[in-house]
C-alpha cells in the first residue's frame, strides 16, 4: 500500500499559471520529498522538508508541511511547458525504512 | 540527468522466465534502492543493498532477489515471472542508507511479461 496520496490526479494550466498540488500521509515520518518524472522515466529529486520545518523554497518551487494535518502542498510559480510531468511525494515513516511513494500528480502544462 | 545508469531499456519475457536487470550507481554512492512502478502508480520499493547486502526488503516474494558488487552496481533478478510484473523498475543511488538522503533514479528499465 502506498503511504502517501496526491491530490488532484492530474491538473492541466495555461503557461505561466501557478500550480498546486497536495500530498496526504498516513503515519508520522522524519521527511517528506517531491520527486517529478518525465514521460515515464526516472524521478528527479525536487525538494526535502524535515518534519520539523513548515516552508521550504527552491526556485519557483515552494513546499508546504503540515504534521498535524499530515499533509504537504507543492506550489510551481509561473509554470513552463516544461514543467509538464507526473510529480510524486515520498515519505519515511518514523517506523520504518522505506521511502513512500504516492500515486502521484499528473500536470499539463499548456503553451 | 543523473550519473545511474540502468540496463537494458526495454526487455520483453514470456511468463515463467528468469529476468536479470543492472543498474550503475552514481560515483561515491554505496547505497542501492530498487522500486517497481506498475502503469499509473508511483514507485513500489522492492529492497536496498548497502555495502553488498541486503539492507531492507519491501513487500515482495523471494523470486525478487538482488546483488550488490564491490564497486556498488547492483543486479535485480527476478525468477518465475507473472504477467503483474510487468512494469518499470528503477534504481536509485544514494550515499547512505538513511532516508533523508536525496536518492538519484536511473532512467528505468521496462518490462514486459506476455
Amino acid at each position: 500500500s502506498q503511504q502517501g496520496e496526491e491530490d488532484p490526479q492530474a491538473l492541466s494550466i495555461q503557461e505561466g499559471e501557478n500550480a498546486t498540488m497536495n500530498c496526504s500521509y498516513k503515519t508520522s515520518i522524519n521527511n517528506l520529498q517531491w520527486y517529478r518524472q518525465n514521460s515515464g522515466r526516472g524521478l528527479v529529486h525536487l525538494i526535502l522538508i524535515r518534519s520539523n520545518e513548515r516552508e521550504k523554497h527552491s526556485g519557483r518551487l515552494r513546499v508546504t508541511l503540515d504534521t498535524s494535518k499530515k499533509s504537504s502542498s507543492l506550489l510551481i510559480t509561473a509554470s513552463r511547458a516544461a514543467d509538464t510531468a507526473s510529480y510524486f511525494c515520498a515519505t519515511d515513516a518514523t517506523d520504518d525504512y522505506k521511502l513512500s511513494f504516492g500515486a502521484g500528480t499528473t500536470v499539463t502544462v499548456r503553451a | 540527468e543523473t550519473g545511474v545508469t540502468q540496463s537494458p531499456t526495454h526487455l520483453i519475457k514470456t511468463r515463467g522466465q528468469q529476468v536479470t536487470l543492472r543498474c550503475s550507481s552514481q560515483s561515491g554512492h554505496n547505497t542501492v534502492s530498487w522500486y517497481q512502478q506498475a502503469l499509473g502508480q508511483g514507485p513500489q520499493f522492492i529492497f536496498q543493498y548497502y555495502r553488498e547486502e541486503e539492507n531492507g526488503r519491501g513487500n515482495f516474494p523471494p523470486r525478487f532477489s538482488g546483488l550488490q558488487f564491490p564497486n556498488y552496481s547492483s543486479e535485480l533478478n527476478v525468477n518465475a515471472l507473472e504477467l503483474d510484473d510487468s512494469a518499470l523498475y528503477l534504481c536509485a543511488s544514494s550515499l547512505g542508507t538513511g532516508l533523508s538522503y536525496e536518492q538519484y533514479f536511473g532512467p528505468g528499465t521496462r518490462l514486459t511479461v506476455t
